[in-house]
């Protein structure tokens, strides 16, 4: 079966990188999510990957993907005041009925 | 283009009454979900819809909790009755569902339920 793991808070100052990290245990072939859910707000899809790319670039967001060790990244650049807000690491296995697998979300405290 | 609709944004009962929540998937998708994110938790599935058939409802508590989407559009998710355990957020979402090997989900701003 799946299961996501995520490190719970990440605190950064304005203007530094932030890198949430997650793991997978899926060995198929899987699509793998980034969301973003502001307080009081439903999840906002950021990006996903497919578990035969190394990596993806858009704009200030870069994944990089291991698949060996099953690690993902998400790299915030520039981390901004309003980065603040927990980030869900999901995976979708292409097998079966689409569903997704979250992790608990790492909660990003973005420093003035 | 609009996104996914949920009603209401916030609920309180007291145990053992019931509630339903509403929500309305985006224009054209054919797939849609309800899940259950409890205070901390990432959002676990509870019931999957392909249009109006159930694809997958295995952990949806069936002794309280019930869904329907009669017509493949509009969805309802409903508790009765409710317990002390119920209290989350109840995320809508939804997907082409054309069975492409992107599915991606798109999600409503949730449900606040509290029970007390």
């Amino acid at each position: 079966g799946e299961d996501v793991e995520q490190s719970l808070f990440l605190s950064v100052r304005e203007g530094d990188s932030s890198v949430i990290n997650c793991t997978y245990t899926d060995s198929s072939s899987t699509y793998l999510y980034w969301y973003k859910q502001e307080p009081g707000a439903g999840l906002q899809l950021l990006t996903y990957i497919f578990s035969n790319m190394d990596m993806k670039q858009d704009q200030r967001l870069t994944v990089l993907l291991n698949k060996k060790d099953k690690h993902l990244s998400l790299r915030i650049a520039d981390t901004q005041t309003g980065d603040s807000a927990i980030y869900f690491c999901a995976e979708m296995p292409l097998a079966g009925s689409y569903q997704l697998t979250f992790g608990k979300g790492t909660k990003l405290s973005v420093i003035p | 283009e609009a996104g996914v609709a949920q009603s209401p944004r916030y609920k309180i009962i007291e145990k053992r009454q019931s509630v339903a929540f509403w929500c309305n998937p985006i224009s054209g998708h054919a797939t849609l979900y309800w899940y259950q994110q409890i205070l901390g938790q990432g959002p676990k599935l509870l019931i999957q819809f392909q249009n109006n058939g159930v694809v997958d409802d295995s952990q949806l508590p069936k002794d309280r909790f019930s869904a329907e989407r009669l017509k493949g559009v509009d969805s309802t998710l409903k508790i009765q009755p409710a317990k002390l355990e119920d209290s989350a957020v109840y995320l809508c979402a939804s997907s082409l569902g054309a069975r492409e090997v992107k599915e991606t989900q798109y999600f409503g701003p949730g449900t606040r339920l509290l029970v007390l």
